[in-house]
């Protein structure tokens, strides 16, 4: 069984503060883990994942995320957030050694910028 | 060039009418899936198509019919649909349907069944 946790409904930062959405996944075998953004009436952008190799993984827009195995999470970051940040995020996690074509995502964290 | 599209952008339909959604993409992408979503949900899978054949159903109402004529062309007819069946369906697509690949979405049509 594969499932993802957003343990977080909302984020609110100040722009040009940094910023954190934060994933905790579980997996019977290796994860494959990925972070999707949602604006208004948009369909899902990807944003940036996780396979293998170095742990730090860096996506679009200057979005960052960590893979940290010993705590089964996959946080995002990024440094100075800007108010066209303002979205839903999703995390999505898939087991490596399951083929039942499914990507399982988290509930999603709606972030909010203040200018 | 990451581009899915999808048409219609909005749909109105009566429950006993027919109509159909319709995804399209040029990336070469051999898999190909729909999705259900309501307001601030996760998407919710519907059907997957891999290298052209229906590889998972959802367990989806017959009244949601896909088909997938081609390799870049993929359809959700519609027939005798539910008012709880409103909702923004996207359509995505990946390179194949490995767990590797990321999936790349359509804007998605949002449908409002009266």
């Amino acid at each position: 069984a594969q499932s993802v946790a957003q343990p977080e409904d909302q984020v609110n930062v100040a722009e040009g503060n940094p910023l954190t959405v934060k994933c905790t996944y579980s997996v019977s075998g290796n994860p494959y883990l990925f972070w999707y953004v949602q604006y208004p009436n948009r369909g899902l952008q990807f944003l940036l994942k996780y396979i293998t190799g170095d742990n730090l993984v860096k996506g679009s827009y200057g979005f960052e995320a960590e893979f940290n195995k010993s705590q089964t999470s996959f946080h995002l970051k990024k440094p100075s957030a800007l108010v066209s940040d303002s979205a839903l995020y999703f995390c999505a996690v898939r087991d490596m050694y399951l083929n039942d074509y499914k990507l399982s995502f988290g509930a999603g964290t709606t972030v909010t910028v203040r200018a | 060039d990451t581009e899915v599209t999808q048409t219609p952008k909005h749909l109105v339909m009566g429950m006993t009418n027919k109509k159909s959604l319709k995804c399209e993409q040029h990336m070469g992408h051999r898999a190909m899936y729909w999705y259900k979503q309501k307001a601030k949900k996760p998407p919710e899978l519907m059907f997957v198509y891999s290298y052209e054949k229906l590889s998972i159903n959802e367990s989806v109402p017959s009244r949601f019919s896909p088909e997938c004529p081609n390799s870049s062309l993929l359809n959700l007819h519609l027939h005798a649909l539910q008012p709880e069946d409103s909702a923004l369906y996207l359509c995505a697509s990946s390179q194949a349907p490995d767990a590797a690949y990321e999936q790349y979405f359509g804007p998605g049509t949002r449908l409002t069944v009266t």
